[in-house]
């Protein structure tokens, strides 16, 4: 089973600022299999990446995801507002697995 | 619009069986792979299950295999979560979630229900 960790653990930015949240793989990963997704307080989770680097649909443009191979980053250009909660990798390939996490916060 | 709605959770004693619905509605069900993803309180996501668009092909985490099934019925629009022999550990809230491809698995969960509680409790 491919672990992933995430890094840092909890990022304390402000509005306007820039966010980099990696995601490592414990072996390699097909970047067509690597999503992140964005999760509030008492919601489900929200698809923002797939295939390491393509927005899914409504996704500003202000997040981004690049990466191959273990190594996997979600950025986020400018953070608005809305844009604290926790986000988490989660790769496919034979199972899925989801990383444990970054909370972006004030 | 594209909605997915879980029913079927509850309160259940260990050993126990219980069965999970999600009704789609808003797209066409059938192209789809469908999965199962749980969350236990203050933790985040883990994947429980997967089911292929036709329902020929399941996968399951290994904390579930042989307890849950995960099943379809494209004539009806639903999925099913099949949970026997109850854990405490199986307590979370219990998503149901839409593969992004169509006609091939990509793990990319695009639609998402709003989740039912299962509560593993003696």
């Amino acid at each position: 089973e491919i672990v992933l960790t995430q890094s840092p653990g909890t990022l304390s930015l402000s509005p306007g600022e820039r966010a980099t949240v990696s995601c490592r793989a414990s072996q390699t990963v097909s970047s067509r299999y690597v999503a992140w997704y964005q999760q509030k307080p008492g919601q489900a989770p929200r698809l923002l990446i797939y295939g390491a680097s393509s927005r899914a649909a409504g996704i500003p443009d202000r997040f981004s995801g690049s990466g191959s191979g273990t190594d996997f980053t979600l950025t986020i250009s400018r953070l608005e507002s809305e844009d604290f909660a926790v986000y988490y990798c989660q790769q496919y390939g034979p199972s899925v697995s989801f990383g444990p996490g970054t909370k972006v916060d004030v | 619009q594209v909605q997915l709605v879980e029913s079927g959770g509850g309160v259940v004693q260990p050993g126990r069986s219980l069965r999970l619905s999600c009704a789609a509605s808003g797209f066409t069900f059938s192209p789809y792979g469908m999965h199962w993803v749980r969350q236990a309180p203050g933790k985040g996501p883990e994947w429980v299950a997967i089911i292929s668009n036709d329902g020929s092909v399941e996968n399951y985490a290994e904390s579930v295999k042989g307890r849950f099934t995960i099943s379809r019925d494209n004539s009806k629009n639903r999925l099913y979560l099949q949970m026997d022999s109850l854990r405490a550990d199986d307590t979370a809230v219990y998503y149901c979630a839409k593969d992004r491809g169509r006609g091939v698995v990509t793990a990319a969960k695009d639609v998402w229900g709003q989740g039912t509680a299962v509560i593993v409790s003696s």
